[in-house]
């Protein structure tokens, strides 16, 4: 059984951090890539990162510069954080599983978080 | 950076059948990209129906497959449902982990 779980504040002030963790049920969280994509109002998907358990991660070139990938294999729990948000980072988040050939076969049900003061 | 093209949408008529497709501004697809389809409905997260190209997901009915065609992929539906009228969206994997999304099809069964 394989579940993902988005949590965080579903608003967030222009400029700040937008944090968000992915909870996982998975008996194999250690073997995975687990990645964040995101939904634009309106738009379609856009992959912003993925981080491996060991560490290995990589992210958009286009939000590279504002995104922060974390991972605990303990808690089975991956995080994004995505700084200087403006309103156009507002977006449903979803966290994803990749598997071994390189497509998403598992998603959490989504987190709507809008930027606006 | 690469962009992944798809139709911004299509039409078919029920018990048709109707191939969309997925291209890159840069270059042709291929196997390496690991080619896969994703479909979408409103309020909900997308899908898997394809992957590895020609791979259906767990439970994707066979009216569902996926190829290569000339330099794009591509996702035909042979005897479409009113069921299936939604978004798809194909995404290839570009190397060094990074996965690209196409902007999505939007397809009307009518």
């Amino acid at each position: 059984q394989v579940h993902l779980q988005e949590s965080g504040p579903g608003l967030v002030k222009p400029s700040e951090t937008l944090s968000l963790t992915c909870s996982v049920v998975d008996a194999s969280f250690g073997v995975y890539q687990w990645c964040w994509v995101r939904q634009t109002p309106g738009r379609g998907l856009e992959w912003i990162g993925y981080m491996y358990p060991s560490g290995t991660t990589n992210s958009n070139p286009s939000l590279k510069s504002r995104v922060t990938l974390s991972i605990d294999g303990v808690k089975k729990q991956f995080s994004l954080r995505l700084a200087s948000v403006t309103a156009a980072d507002t977006a449903i988040y979803f966290c994803a599983r990749r598997s071994f050939a390189n497509y998403f076969d598992y998603w959490g049900q989504g987190a709507r978080v809008t930027v606006s003061s | 950076q690469t962009v992944v093209t798809q139709e911004p949408s299509l039409s078919v008529s029920p018990g048709g059948t109707v191939t969309l497709t997925c291209g890159l501004t840069s270059g042709s697809i291929t196997a390496t990209h690991y080619p896969s389809w994703y479909q979408q409905f409103p309020g909900q997260a997308p899908r898997t129906l394809i992957y590895s190209t020609n791979t259906r997901f767990d439970g994707v009915p066979d009216r569902f497959s996926g190829s290569i065609v000339g330099n794009k992929a591509a996702l035909t539906i042979t005897g479409a449902r009113a069921e299936d009228e939604c978004d798809y969206y194909c995404v290839m994997y570009v190397g060094d982990g990074i996965s690209v999304f196409g902007g999505g099809t939007r397809l009307t069964v009518l």
